[in-house]
């Protein structure tokens, strides 16, 4: 079985730009996470999604949203870059609409840099 | 607000020492704990998965345990080996939130 697929793995982008990134699941898996890891901040829960549907979100600001198609593929887009946005972005999949409660398989993460 | 600690950042140790990692979290109230490995520049690997019922689980040199009423979880990695180099984070869940720590950055030296 085909691990969580993320593209493009590195993507380099000037400030004010915007950028989106892609998550396919693991097949059969219908809740994907996102997750922004810095080395100040570590990992960072930005949002999950469900069935299409935003389940939770993290402390993010506006600029960062997401989405997700009924194959469950998840597309997240970051408008109006700055530099702080530089970071490995990382998308979680698991078959639960509870994530919280099984494992769950990240994905090898798109390395954004913001010039 | 849940908070995981990990305790050391960093350790290095030769090889085919028995080492310990350490995780701690302020809210018992979790579903699980998992422990990953994260190489230089990529995404996590999920090494172990103990639910908030169990108190341990073991996958060939690894065994996590976890003491829910204490906040704690170890990570015991028996006769290392260069190749387990890696960082180590563990998160703990409760419905729909996963919460990590800052992770152990482990060396074995040859």
């Amino acid at each position: 079985k085909a691990g969580v697929t993320q593209t493009p793995r590195y993507l380099i982008k000037t400030r004010g730009q915007q950028v989106t990134l892609s998550c396919s699941p693991i097949s059969g898996h219908r809740s994907v996470s996102w997750y922004q890891q810095t080395p100040g901040q570590g990992l960072q829960f930005l949002f999950e999604y469900f069935s299409e549907t935003q389940r939770n979100k993290g402390n993010f600001p506006g600029r960062f949203s997401g989405r997700q198609f009924s194959n469950s593929r998840s597309e997240m887009n970051v408008s109006t870059l700055e530099l702080g946005d530089s970071a490995l972005y990382l998308c979680a999949s698991s078959w639960s609409p509870t994530s919280g409660s099984v494992e769950q398989y990240f994905g090898p993460g798109t390395r954004l840099t913001v010039t | 607000k849940q908070e995981v600690t990990q305790i050391p950042a960093a350790l290095s140790v030769p090889e085919g020492e028995n080492l310990v990692l350490n995780c701690s979290f302020t809210d018992s109230a979790i579903y699980n704990l998992q422990w990953f490995r994260q190489d230089p520049g990529k995404g996590l690997t999920s090494l172990l998965l103990i639910q908030s019922s169990q108190r341990e689980q073991t996958s060939g040199r690894l065994n996590a345990s976890l003491d829910k009423s204490s906040g704690r979880s170890t990570l015991y990695i028996a006769a290392s080996q260069p190749g387990d180099s890696a960082t180590y984070l563990c998160a703990v869940s409760r419905v729909n939130d996963m919460r990590f720590g800052a992770g152990t950055r482990l060396t074995v030296k040859p």
